[in-house]
Order: structure tokens, then C-alpha cells, then sequence
């Protein structure tokens, strides 16, 4: 079964540190990978996508990385701002049945002043 | 703005009524993909329609309905609504038919709340 799990659910962190984010997939065959930003109450909108020969892809201070093998992804934030608080969405597009996209239940990042 | 647009922004019905979400792709984009995310829970995915065509359905209940008609908008249908039908909807779109291949934009969503 295709899966998609997210580490932590839940994050707070004060503003200016770093953190790291959890992607965990078993989608197989692998198309690429995605990394959505969804503000409370707003439309989830992209921040990376990833094939399967990219292994690291940067957006501004978020740096999201890839390992094919183990099947596990990373989104890293550098320098937190109180605008990073948000859901973070991993999605990972393949499977057997064609090109669909399986969703992870995303992460909740709390910035704090 | 990501130039998909849903309309209405909230919407407040009665259990057992019918409404109606519409959606407006991008300039250009022949997909359009509705999503179901209820309170705290991940997007759900309902279904795909690609240049007036259905082309991929998730989890989408018999009683919600969907169609792309020719200037490519969106209509998502739901009927016999039930209290936990109440959630956001989103609909997004891309340039193509694969979800793999192209991006997704999505749209500002629709509240949909069954009281």
C-alpha cells in the first residue's frame, strides 16, 4: 500500500532556529516528490519537487533533500521568521496505478516570537 | 495567487441539502483536481477531470458528483450532505493530465459547513 508518513506531527520552535522536517514514503514505483506550504485556512502551495536524481533542492531558506534508497526526504528551514508557521505537505506522486499522488498528513510548524 | 479560483469562500447549508462549489483553472490548464480536507485531518483526494473528461477518482462518496464543462470551470456537487461532509474543499489545477508530471496550483478552497 502506498504510504506517506510525516515526522513530527507537531513542531514549536522560537524564531530565528533551525528544524527539520520528516518524510517518510513507501510509494513504489517513484515519480518525484513534493513539498507543499499550507497556511491555516489557505490552499497548500508548493515549495520543491524532486525526481528521482535530484537529491537536494533549495527554495529561499528552504532546503529539502532526497534519498531515493531509503526512501525518506527532508525539508530543512534555516533561520526561522514567524511567517514559516504553517502545515508542511509531503506528497509523493507513482504506484502501480499510474501517476497518482499520495498525500502525508503533513507537519504542523509553530514559529514563536 | 496562484490564478485558480473557487467560488464561494464559505458556505452554510442544512443537512440533507445539495450545493454546489465551483472552480476556475488557470489560464491554460486543462486539469482539474478536487480535494476534501477536513479538521486536522490531510488532503484528501475525490477526483480528476482532464479537458472536460473524468480521469481519476479517489475517495469520492456516491452522493458528491463532479464535471469540467467546455471553458474547462469546475463543478463539485454534493448531496444528502451530513454533518461530517463539513470541511474545506480545495480544487487545483495543472497544464496536463498526469499528476505526476506537471505542478499542482491549487485554489483558496471553499468552507463548507453542514449544521
Amino acid at each position: 500500500k502506498n504510504q506517506v508518513e510525516q515526522s513530527p506531527q507537531s513542531l514549536i520552535i522560537l524564531e530565528g532556529k533551525n528544524c527539520t522536517l520528516q518524510c517518510n514514503y513507501t510509494v513504489s514505483p517513484f515519480s518525484n516528490l513534493r513539498w507543499y506550504k499550507q497556511d491555516t485556512g489557505r490552499g497548500p502551495v508548493s515549495l520543491t519537487i524532486m525526481t528521482f536524481s535530484e537529491n537536494t533542492k533549495s527554495n529561499g531558506r528552504y532546503t529539502a533533500t532526497l534519498d531515493a534508497d531509503t526512501k525518506q526526504s527532508s525539508l530543512h528551514i534555516t533561520a526561522s521568521q514567524l511567517s514559516d508557521s504553517a502545515s508542511y505537505i509531503c506528497v509523493v506522486s507513482g504506484g502501480n496505478a499510474g501517476n497518482m499522488l499520495t498525500f502525508g498528513g503533513g507537519t504542523r510548524l509553530m514559529v514563536k516570537p | 495567487d496562484s490564478g485558480v479560483t473557487q467560488t464561494p469562500k464559505h458556505l452554510i447549508t442544512a443537512t440533507g441539502q445539495r450545493v454546489t462549489l465551483r472552480c476556475s483553472p488557470r489560464s491554460g490548464d486543462l486539469s482539474v483536481y478536487w480535494y476534501q480536507q477536513s479538521l486536522d485531518q490531510g488532503l484528501q483526494f475525490l477526483i480528476q477531470y482532464y479537458n472536460g473528461e473524468e480521469r481519476a477518482k479517489g475517495n469520492i462518496l456516491e452522493r458528491f458528483s463532479a464535471q469540467q464543462f467546455p471553458d474547462l470551470h469546475s463543478e463539485l456537487n454534493l448531496s444528502s450532505l451530513e454533518l461530517g461532509d463539513s470541511a474545506l474543499y480545495f480544487c487545483a489545477s495543472s497544464a496536463a493530465d498526469s499528476p505526476a508530471a506537471y505542478e499542482q496550483y491549487f485554489g483558496p478552497g471553499t468552507r463548507l459547513t453542514v449544521t
